[in-house]
This record gives C-alpha cells, structure tokens and sequence, in this order.
C-alpha cells in the first residue's frame, strides 16, 4: 500500500463551482497535514496546512482532516481561472529533519 | 525579500557527463533540502542538510552528491548522470530555517534532461 494516495486528475469544473481535492495516507505517524499548490513552471507553494483532526479556514479555501480515516480534504469554494494549477498534498511526521512526503498531485482546470 | 535561487533553470547534458546545479538562499536557514520531481511519482527528497558540513540521505540519493561548505549555498552534483536522472529538480528551506518545519520555500526549479 502507498504512503499517499492523490488521484492525479485532470480535475476540470465550471468557474464558481466548490471544488474538493482528496488525499488519504497510511502513516500513522504524520503530524502534519498540508496542501501546497503549483501553478506550471513553478515551485510548490504552501496553501494551507492543520496540525490537528478538524476544519480550518482561510478565504474560499477550507481544509479539513480526518485522522481517524487518515483522510485529508481541501475544498476551495467560488472557484476561479486563477486556481487552475496542480494540488498536492503533503505530510510531515513532526520527529527529527524527515522531509515532507507528498501526494502526487491534482491537476486542477477552472473552466471561464 | 526571502529567496531560493537555483542555477541553470534548464540544462540539456549527455550520459557521464559531470554536472552542478547550484542552490541559494538568503535566509540565512540551517536547513536545506533537494527534491526531484516526475510524473506519476510526485515529489521525492533527494538529499538534505541541517547545517554547514551536515548532510544526509533523503528517499532517492542514488547517483546524487551534495555538499555544504557555507549556510548560503547547497549545490546538487550529478558524478556521472544517466537518462533516468531526468527531471525536474527543486531546491528548499523551510521558512522557519529549521528542519521540522511544514512550510518549505521552493526554488523555481531546475529542468534536466539526460540524453
């Protein structure tokens, strides 16, 4: 069994639309929790991340993680052309100087 | 402004051929790391130093080297590349300069191609 599970996409919806990106995991151990977003030609950029089981919110953007089903969300409601880009999740185990251990990645399509 | 600087942003190379792609930031953090990037098989840590003169193995350090002579710089060496070696390679600090960090500040990245 993989460490992440992320289904890779294309993800394509109407402009406005909510939108949910999924990640689960087997690692007990991750700490955690992150979504990082990559627009083409870039480096990964911190999203949003939760340290805990539960929701957090930022703008139209809401996290939420379930470590009880090792099951992490993002949804990014109102979506826009501008959020077009991949989604990854990524996972920390909070011991020592591991690095992060990321989902492959959504490929994300917001349609004008 | 806080930055990972990575040089070249592209470099086409053939089979043996030794090459440095050089890593920078201005942050002043300990921690630095290399990932690759592939389709299919996301993101992985290649190699990764806590501090000057402290390296170590990250998931895929196989035909890789790194070294780390001064807090600055962090530089990827390929002794000897090979096709399966192309990808796209990023550079990172976390924000916070240390290692057990979940906010990494990427590079731009480096695209390489091993013919």
């Amino acid at each position: 069994q993989k460490e992440v599970e992320q289904d890779p996409g294309p993800l394509s919806v109407p402009e406005g639309a909510i939108v949910s990106l999924n990640c689960t995991y087997s690692n007990s151990a991750f700490q955690y929790f992150m979504w990082y977003r990559q627009y083409s030609r870039k480096g990964p950029e911190l999203l949003m991340y939760t340290y805990s089981s539960g929701n957090k919110e930022d703008g139209r953007f809401t996290a939420q993680v379930d470590k009880s089903s090792k099951y992490i969300s993002l949804f990014i409601r109102d979506s826009q052309p501008s959020d077009s880009a991949t989604y990854l999740c990524a996972f920390l185990s909070g011991g020592g100087a591991d690095g992060l251990t990321f989902g492959k990645g959504t490929h994300l399509i917001i349609q004008p | 402004e806080a930055q990972v600087t990575q040089n070249p942003r592209y470099l086409i190379t053939v089979t043996g051929k030794k090459l440095t792609v050089t890593c920078s930031q201005n942050m002043n953090h300990e921690y630095m790391s290399w990932y690759r990037q592939d389709p299919g098989l996301g993101l992985r840590q290649i190699y990764y130093s806590m501090n000057v003169e402290v390296t170590d193995k990250g998931d895929v350090p196989e035909g890789y080297k790194v070294s780390r002579k001064e807090k600055r710089n962090f530089p990827l060496i390929l002794e000897s590349p090979s096709p399966n070696q192309t990808s796209l390679y990023f550079c990172a600090s976390p924000t916070a300069g240390q290692g057990n960090t979940y906010e990494q500040y990427f590079g731009p990245g480096t695209r390489l191609t091993v013919t």
